[in-house]
């Protein structure tokens, strides 16, 4: 199985700032690799796909990059309402699907 | 508009049984795999199973693989998780998903329900 690692699991950061949130498969999985967004209580919703396409309807503020077994997620100016968790899916080996553990973003 | 509306999360005892349901609406159904990704209390995401759009193939996660089916009803453009022999680590949020397949983009899920809470306790 492909496991996924995300960092950091948790930070902080003021509205404005630039934010990055690292994910790194155990393997390389070229660039198979998207990005959620989960607010509490709600479903995740998706921002990246395929490493860099961003999904419609999401602000230009998010983006992706990377491939092989580093991935990046930014936001390039933070807002207040991007507090949430972020999570990172591989699926290189689909439908076998394998998630990070989730960075939460807290809003300073 | 995509709608997915899961339903059938409950209390049920250690070793019992449920059927979870998720009605879909605003897109073709019959031409999209579907997934049910869960979320225990306080936890991550974890996929759980998959099913392709016509229901011939079938996948699940080993920490559930003989104990759940995933299956479909097109006509009815209904998902479902048949769960046996629950156990407390069950316990969780259950999501459906439909999954997207874009040629050079690979696979990922793109709209998700609002959940169903299934709960595994005595």
């Amino acid at each position: 199985d492909i496991q996924m690692t995300q960092s950091p699991s948790s930070l902080s950061a003021s509205v404005g700032d630039r934010v990055t949130i690292t994910c790194r498969p155990s393997q390389s999985i070229s660039n198979s690799l998207n990005w959620y967004q989960q607010k509490p209580g709600k479903a995740p919703k998706l921002l990246i796909y395929a490493a860099s396409s961003l999904q419609s309807g999401v602000p230009s503020r998010f983006s992706g990059s990377g491939s092989g077994t580093y991935f990046t997620l930014t936001i390039s100016s933070l807002q207040p309402e991007d507090y949430a968790t972020y999570y990172c899916q591989q699926s290189y080996s689909t439908p076998m699907y394998t998630f990070g553990q989730g960075t939460k973003l807290e809003i300073k | 508009e995509v709608q997915l509306v899961e339903s059938g999360g409950d209390l049920v005892q250690p070793g019992g049984s449920l059927r979870l349901s998720c009605a879909a609406s605003g897109f073709p159904f019959s031409s999209n795999a579907m997934s049910w990704v869960r979320q225990a209390p306080g936890k991550g995401l974890e996929w759980v199973s998959s099913i392709s759009a016509g229901g011939g193939s079938t996948y699940h996660a080993d920490s559930v693989k003989g104990r759940f089916t995933i299956s479909r009803d097109n006509s009815k453009n209904t998902l479902f998780l048949q769960m046996h022999s629950l156990r407390a680590e069950d316990t969780a949020v259950y999501y459906c998903a439909k999954d997207v397949y874009r040629y050079s983009y690979g696979y990922f899920f793109d709209y998700w329900g609002q959940g169903t809470l299934l709960t595994v306790s005595s």
